[in-house]
């Protein structure tokens, strides 16, 4: 299985800020996935980050609050945009070969907004 | 839309006993998968079950999957007190959209 690096692990974020979290894999990847974890609940699919070209995002979830790059294939970043304490989640990311296999997690960024 | 869903959402057994969680699900699906959760931490794979397979082993984990009744369960034998843990299962609709369920929180008594 791909080894995926996230950072930060954590951090701390005033309100109205922005940060980006960056997801980098040992491995050429097909497939790389960004999720969200609010405080104890189950993993929701923020979007999927497409290379080269604009990330295929969920329903709920939009540009312009979590843009996403993924500019080759072992690496994406997730920016979280003005941020207010509803965005306070673990953010995940994760990877995969093909459609309908094993996907892989990083260990996430645990953000919290102050 | 939700697809999984774990039972029980909450386990509390002793050192040595089985824990048994429970998955259903609400529409077809190409594999269920299994992973476990510590707190605070990213998710870690533990088994994958393709919809033409009925049992998987791995260890001392027991994965069975029952498509007519759209429900699978994660067994785990021989509990330890590093089990304590969530454990999620994820669908995937022969696309590449995985969807989580709500999870079950197990904690293993010494």
């Amino acid at each position: 299985s791909a080894v995926i690096s996230q950072k930060p692990s954590r951090d701390i974020c005033q309100r109205g800020t922005s940060l980006t979290i960056q997801c980098q894999v040992d491995s050429q990847v097909t497939m790389m996935f960004w999720y969200r974890q609010q405080p104890g609940q189950s993993l929701t699919l923020i979007a999927t980050a497409n290379q080269g070209s604009e990330a295929t995002y969920e329903s709920g979830f939009v540009i312009d609050k979590f843009p996403i790059s993924r500019p080759n294939l072992t690496f994406s970043t997730l920016t979280v945009s003005n941020m207010s304490p509803e965005d306070s989640s673990i953010y995940l990311c994760s990877v995969g070969e093909w459609a309908g296999n094993t996907i892989y997690f990083g260990e996430g960024s645990w953000l919290t907004v102050v | 839309s939700q697809q999984g869903e774990e039972d029980p959402q909450a386990l509390s057994i002793q050192e040595g006993e089985n824990a048994t969680m429970n998955c259903s699900y609400k529409t077809s699906i190409n594999n269920l998968q299994w992973y476990r959760q510590n707190s605070g931490r990213g998710l870690v794979h533990l088994i994958l079950i393709r919809s033409n397979e009925r049992e998987k082993h791995s260890g001392r984990l027991r994965v069975t999957l029952d498509t007519s009744k759209k429900s699978s369960s994660l067994l785990i034998t021989a509990s330890r007190a590093a089990d304590t843990a969530s454990y999620f299962c994820a669908t995937d609709d022969y696309g590449q959209n995985f969807v989580f369920g709500p999870g079950t929180r197990l904690s293993v008594l010494p």
